[in-house]
């Protein structure tokens, strides 16, 4: 298993719907959990953190870490065209802090 | 304003010709990091370092060789000998110690070599 799966296709949502992204991850990588989002051509921007199972709001994003489960998800409320992006989930590697990365989910809000 | 600058946006080289790749940054970071991204994948880690003067072989080292003489600066050099060094070159940097390593990147430079 990678460290860190992210196995799902382009994700197509209408303005103003939510849209849910997946992430999987193996017991190689620690509590640590980011969300980058990546427009077209341009580098990786980071959205969210999260180190403590539950959930995590910031505006429009929530970010849900389930630790039994091993995954962490992010919801985006409300999609705004802009919101079309790659978005990247990230863990830390245990006793350092190297980041595993997914390969990461394109999403595309259609107005 | 703090932040990561990569210089230049674009670079064009011919095959056999070592390219070195610049990355500053402001924040005060410990650790510095340079990724490698291919269309279609995600970010494969080159090389890192936590500390000035020490660094560490990523996943995918060989090819590229790096440097870290001072706090703010990470060049990469990209060898002849990467086999396919065209691709979008990343770097990062977080602060180091205890965590939670959020890692924060520049711009990027993109690679073309013909």
């Amino acid at each position: 298993q990678k460290e860190v799966e992210q196995n799902s296709g382009p994700l197509s949502v209408p303005e103003g719907a939510i849209a849910s992204l997946n992430c999987t991850y193996s017991d190689r990588v620690s509590q640590s959990f980011f969300w980058y989002r990546q427009y077209s051509g341009k580098s990786p921007e980071l959205i969210m953190s999260i180190y403590s199972n539950g959930d995590k709001e910031d505006g429009r994003f929530t970010a849900q870490l389930n630790k039994a489960s091993q995954y962490v998800s992010l919801l985006i409320r409300d999609s705004q065209p802009s919101d079309s992006a790659t978005y990247l989930c990230a863990a830390t590697h245990y006793g350092n802090n190297r980041l595993a990365f997914g390969k990461g989910n394109q999403v595309v809000v259609i107005p | 304003d703090g932040g990561i600058t990569q210089s230049p946006k674009y670079l064009f080289r011919k095959e056999g010709q070592n390219v070195t790749l610049s990355c500053e940054q402001n924040l005060n970071h410990d650790a510095m990091y340079w990724y490698r991204q291919d269309p279609g994948q995600g970010l494969r880690l080159i090389y890192y370092s936590q500390i000035v003067n020490d660094f560490q072989k990523g996943d995918i080292a060989e090819g590229y060789s790096v440097s870290r003489e001072k706090k703010e600066s990470f060049p990469l050099t990209v060898t002849s000998a990467q086999k396919n060094p065209t691709a979008f070159y990343l770097c990062a940097s977080s602060i180091n110690g205890q965590g939670p390593y959020e890692q924060y990147f520049g711009p990027g430079t993109r690679l073309t070599v013909t």
